[in-house]
């Protein structure tokens, strides 16, 4: 059973606009999550992270939001450009439990011109 | 500094031979993770280590899989015998000690197993 879902497996948005990429995780315990950004024969690279002390994190034009009731989590991108077209990987961790992060199966998001 | 380096970038081999996977850390990072990539499971964790030593290998599918750190600079991946079913991408990753740190991927090691 996925403990870290990504239920979209693509998006597409227009350039200019805001891209939305969502991910539900199902253990309560997690408490620090990432999104990686990968593209074609490259390893997935660090975008952001949020901790579970928080519900909101801003880094230029990305944002995550986390709901912990709703074992949800989103991020954002504005406004979003062709170069962030790739799969994102949203990751989740149980402090308490290590260094092991699960990771969801990824959003491919095109950004069309 | 260079970041995570992986070797081979493509390895194409035969059923049952060996297979050896190379990692060279960031220097400097604590943790060495070891993941594969495929279009069934996704990104999983097989092994991490903390200062060379293992400390998870839940995620190693079985017996035909091992992974050494033998100094904090070096680490391998070996499959024998390989395959088919093993065809995936192999991710090295590494990461500082601790705290809310992210990890540094290499780009990976395309495997193909005939």
């Amino acid at each position: 059973d996925q403990q870290v879902k990504q239920n979209s497996p693509s998006l597409s948005v227009q350039e200019g606009r805001i891209s939305i990429l969502n991910c539900d995780y199902t253990n309560s315990m997690f408490d620090y999550f990432l999104w990686y950004k990968k593209y074609p024969a490259e390893g997935p690279t660090f975008l952001i992270s949020i901790s579970s002390i928080k519900d909101k994190n801003e880094d230029g034009r990305f944002t995550v939001f986390l709901n912990k009731s709703a074992k949800h989590l989103s991020l954002h991108i504005v406004p979003s450009q062709p170069g962030d077209s790739a799969v994102y990987f949203c990751a989740a961790r149980e402090s308490n439990y290590g260094q092991n992060f699960v990771f969801g199966p990824g959003t491919r998001l095109s950004v069309l011109p | 500094d260079a970041g995570v380096i992986q070797s081979p970038r493509h390895e194409v081999t035969e059923m049952g031979q060996e297979v050896t996977l190379r990692c060279k850390p960031i220097s400097g990072h604590d943790y060495l993770f070891w993941y594969r990539q495929t279009m069934m499971r996704g990104l999983e964790l097989l092994i991490y280590f903390n200062n060379n030593v293992p400390i998870d290998d839940s995620g190693m599918p079985e017996d035909r899989f091992s992974a050494k750190m033998p100094n904090a600079s070096f680490s391998t991946l070996k499959i024998q015998p390989s395959e088919p079913r093993d065809s995936a991408v192999y991710f090295c990753a590494s990461s500082w000690a601790s705290g809310y740190n992210e990890q540094f991927f290499g780009p990976g090691t395309r495997l193909t197993v005939l």
